[in-house]
């Protein structure tokens, strides 16, 4: 059973730093892993997705990385802003299995929490 | 297009009552994902669809939840007889599954705002 980590669990900077969050998971055997943004009571907005056989994207300020080998993925936010405040979430998508149809669900660490003060 | 939207946005019952909640995916993706998400935990997946086929349910899934997209479009996501652990926010998201010999589809799933659920 994929388990999907994320370290740390919160984290509170000063504006202007840069800023890495954690994700380990358990399963190697991934189709992709995505990275999204939650806004407290809000929906998910994804950020960035990777696929198994990439090593790297990036997307303005962000730069998500993935080592499947070792099970880790890690999200490099430059030059925090505030509004950069929400909780990130990394999800795992597993390989389809040969000859079906079934893949396409996601596991979700739980979350960190990132507060960027003024 | 709008995004994913579902519907309502908010829904307060009382325990034994049935609730049922809407999604509309994106148009033209033909994957709908069903997920629940509790306080401070990520999103657990419950269920998705390829156009009108139910194709994996998780264990989460008990006989009191049950999940239809009848024509390919929309989905409804139904719980019988509520109990207050079926407090959560219910999330929907819609993809353009990947079709061999074509690089026009992609994997992103899209999540619309969700259902907040209070069972009292």
């Amino acid at each position: 059973k994929q388990e999907v980590t994320q370290i740390p669990a919160a984290l509170s900077v000063p504006e202007g730093e840069n800023l890495v969050l954690n994700c380990s998971f358990t399963d190697s055997a991934i189709y992709n892993l995505q990275w999204f943004r939650q806004d407290p009571g809000k929906g998910l907005t994804s950020l960035l997705l990777i696929q198994s056989s990439q090593r790297e994207q990036t997307s303005g300020r962000l730069n998500a990385s993935l080592d499947k080998s070792s099970g880790r993925s890690t999200l490099y936010i430059a030059a925090s802003q505030p509004g950069d405040s929400a909780t990130y979430l990394c999800a795992v998508m597993r390989r389809p299995v040969a000859g079906g149809t079934s893949y396409g669900k996601l596991t979700f660490g739980q979350g960190t929490i990132l507060t960027v003060h003024p | 297009d709008t995004g994913v939207s579902q519907d309502p946005r908010h829904k307060i019952t009382k325990r034994g009552q049935n609730v049922t909640f809407r999604c509309d995916p994106i148009s033209e993706h033909n994957r709908l994902y069903w997920y629940r998400q509790t306080l401070g935990q990520g999103p657990e997946f419950l269920t998705y669809f390829q156009n009108e086929a139910q194709l994996e349910k998780s264990r989460l899934l008990s006989d009191r939840f049950s999940a239809e997209r009848p024509k390919g479009s929309f989905s409804t996501l139904e719980i019988q007889r509520t109990e207050q652990g079926d407090s959560a926010m219910y999330l929907c998201a819609s993809s353009l599954v990947r079709l061999a010999g074509r690089t026009s589809s992609t994997d992103t799933q899209y999540f619309g705002p969700g259902t907040r659920l209070t069972v009292l």
